[in-house]
């Protein structure tokens, strides 16, 4: 039974370049949550997507958006990168209270 | 609001001897409260979770962690460490009253355990 699955697992854009990060949740779960990882720092949740709608959404800019497919997966954009966009993006699935998270991509912006 | 405060930043313990990491919670309802683990370039490692019912709550690789109410805490144990054991430990809370699937994390806690 694959975990969480996220791709690509590493990526540099430039400023100002948009960017799509995929997450595809562990078998059975049918909702999917991002965080974002800065350096050093504890992940902050982006948003929520359950039922292919966006759910419950985190302190960040309408530039970050999402999407989720009927068979569960995710997409997280992000438009008009920024330095600051640079961390570890992770997605979390679950089917109750606890979320499991993927491995992450590390974004890069220069 | 609800926030999450690790007051440690790193925990140094020799190997075999017993661990704590802190974690207190600030929610406005009830908690759900959780601990994760993070290896270097990984993602993070479920542990436990605390959702209702016994305050001190069994989870994987030998960790606990208890409850206690009236201190806000969720303290992380182990009674005797290895040296595996070294990484960056998230302490999360979700309130219970709350829709959502949102967790709020603390800043994270590196152990480090010496041979």
């Amino acid at each position: 039974d694959a975990g969480v699955t996220q791709s690509p697992t590493h990526l540099i854009k430039t400023r100002g370049q948009q960017v799509t990060l995929r997450c595809s949740p562990k078998s059975g779960h049918d909702t999917v949550s991002w965080y974002q990882q800065a350096l050093g720092q504890g992940p902050q949740f982006i948003f929520q997507y359950y039922e292919e709608e966006e759910r419950q959404r985190g302190n960040f800019p309408d530039r970050f958006s999402g999407h989720q497919f009927p068979n569960y997966s995710s997409e997280l954009n992000v438009n008009a990168l920024l330095l600051g966009d640079s961390a570890l993006y992770l997605c979390a699935s679950s089917l109750g209270r606890a979320q499991y998270f993927g491995p992450g991509t590390r974004l890069l912006v220069l | 609001a609800q926030s999450v405060a690790q007051p440690e930043d790193q925990v140094n313990v020799a190997e075999g001897n017993p661990l704590t990491v802190k974690c207190t919670y600030s929610v406005s309802g009830n908690p759900y409260l959780f601990w994760y683990v993070q290896y270097p370039n990984r993602g993070l490692q479920f542990l436990l979770k605390y959702i209702t019912g016994d305050n001190l709550v069994k989870g994987s690789y030998g960790f606990e962690a208890e409850f206690n109410k009236s201190q806000t805490s969720f303290h992380l144990k182990k009674p005797s460490a290895l040296v595996s054991d070294s990484a960056l430990y998230f302490c999360a809370v979700r309130d219970r009253e709350d829709a959502g699937n949102m967790l709020t994390f603390g800043g994270g806690t590196r152990l480090m355990v010496k041979p």
